[in-house]
């Protein structure tokens, strides 16, 4: 049973524009979110967290929206760029000690 | 303040071997995690161990081990190996306190491939 869902593998985009990345969740003890970025042969990087009391959350270009009545959140990225190009997973947990559950991430191409 | 480091990197084994995989989390870092990654299967918990204890588990078989020592330091095993053990192993460490395990830190992975 997933409980985190990117039901987008793969995504292109142009540079400069928007990429939305999108990730659905069914534990609805969730209560924290987060967005890792991955680029090959290394480790995932955290990229920016969301806390269930907010809705939405603004770091530079990265932006993650929650909207807890759908169960769903996604990330946005403004003006994206090449170097965006990298697997992002989505990750939720109920706050404290408990693992994070990832999703199975989003392949997301930045095309000059 | 170096990062998480992991060894080796890349191993090769063949099936019916046993292996063990290390982890030396971020200094002043007590929780360690473990995950395993496989294509298109994201990110699956194996286990996380804090202050040398294992606090979390997730749904792996018993051929799946592991163990923290005294300086935060990890190790994880893997008995009688199978070829769907071919993954990427990530460890991942976090200071685990308070703060539970949001802020984790990944290491650059050991890539497994069972033969």
């Amino acid at each position: 049973d997933q409980q985190v869902k990117q039901n987008s593998p793969s995504l292109s985009v142009q540079e400069g524009r928007i990429s939305i990345l999108n990730c659905d969740y069914t534990n609805s003890m969730f209560d924290y979110f987060l967005w890792y970025k991955k680029y090959p042969a290394e480790g995932p990087t955290f990229l920016i967290s969301i806390s269930s009391i907010k809705d939405k959350n603004e770091d530079g270009r990265f932006t993650v929206f929650l909207n807890k009545s759908a169960k769903h959140l996604s990330l946005h990225i403004v003006p994206s760029q090449p170097g965006d190009s990298a697997v992002y997973f989505c990750a939720a947990h109920h706050s404290g000690n408990t693992p994070l559950v990832f999703g199975k991430g989003t392949r997301l191409s930045v095309i000059a | 303040k170096a990062g998480v480091t992991q060894t080796p990197r890349y191993l090769i084994k063949t099936r019916g071997q046993q292996v063990t995989l290390s982890c030396s989390p971020i200094s002043g870092h007590r929780s360690v995690s473990w995950y395993q990654q496989t294509p298109g299967q994201g990110l699956q918990f194996l286990f996380e161990y804090f202050s040398e204890t294992q606090r979390n588990k997730g749904n792996f078989p018993g051929r799946f081990s592991g163990r923290q020592f005294s300086n935060s330091r990890s190790e994880m095993n893997v008995s009688t190996l199978e070829l769907g053990d071919s993954a990427l192993y990530l460890c991942a460490s976090s200071l685990g306190g308070g703060q539970g395990l949001s802020e984790q830190f990944f290491g650059p992975g050991t890539r497994l491939t069972v033969l």
